[in-house]
């Protein structure tokens, strides 16, 4: 069982749509972050969220941390094919020494 | 980034042979880790090391150990491999002091194919 819980896994729109990403737990994390990989690659930090109910954008990307700091999401507004990749979030654990990751969801964005 | 190199960047091996896996950073990070990444799983932590000679265990330990002789070095050890290891491997530092919040940067992953 996975602490950290992803949904969806897969997700597969047309360029323009919205779409949200969440994240859900038991536990309570120091922080959750979000990471986003390409093919052939390690995964690359795109947010940190650390503070309960904030929330953070990046450009048509928006995070929010939930306020007992147990979920977060990531909507995308206007998806493009750019944004194609495995969308990862991971709590902090331990102080923040360790890191639980969530299964991870896959994201295809169609032109 | 951090400059993490892996290596090799792939491997096929056979079961039961040892195998060993290299991660170099050259930012001097404190803390380094072990992950490896299979479908519907996400990464899941083998082992991490908090500085020179200090390791701990992950939540996927059995059938690996992990040495860190130096700051920069971080190896995986596979001792008999097995098929159940084939997977992407990835290693990551994360620079550790102060408070615990800071990201952690990845390798580009080792493809390890165990026949």
């Amino acid at each position: 069982t996975q602490l950290l819980e992803q949904s969806p896994q897969f997700l597969s729109i047309q360029e323009g749509e919205n779409l949200t990403v969440y994240c859900n737990s038991s536990s309570v994390f120091s922080s959750l972050q979000w990471y986003r990989q390409e093919p052939g690659e390690g995964p690359v930090l795109l947010v940190t969220v650390v503070t309960g109910g904030e929330v953070k954008k990046l450009k048509r990307l928006t995070f929010q941390f939930g306020d007992a700091r147990k979920d977060s999401s990531l909507h995308i507004t206007a998806a493009q094919p750019g944004d194609t990749g495995l969308y990862l979030c991971a709590g902090a654990m331990e102080y923040g020494n360790k890191l639980v990751f969530g299964a991870g969801t896959i994201l295809r964005v169609k032109s | 980034d951090a400059g993490i190199t892996q290596s090799p960047r792939h491997k096929v091996t056979e079961t039961g042979t040892p195998v060993t896996l290299r991660c170099h950073q050259t930012e001097n990070h404190r803390y380094m880790y072990w992950y490896r990444q299979d479908p519907g799983h996400g990464l899941r932590l083998i082992h991490y090391s908090y500085g020179v000679k200090d390791t701990d265990k992950g939540e996927v330990s059995d059938g690996y150990s992990v040495s860190r002789s130096k700051t920069e070095d971080f190896l995986l050890t596979l001792e008999s491999a097995t098929s159940s290891q084939t997977s992407v491997y990835f290693c990551a530092t994360r620079w550790g002091a102060g408070k615990g919040n800071q990201p952690q940067h990845f390798g580009d992953g080792t493809r390890l194919s165990i026949l």
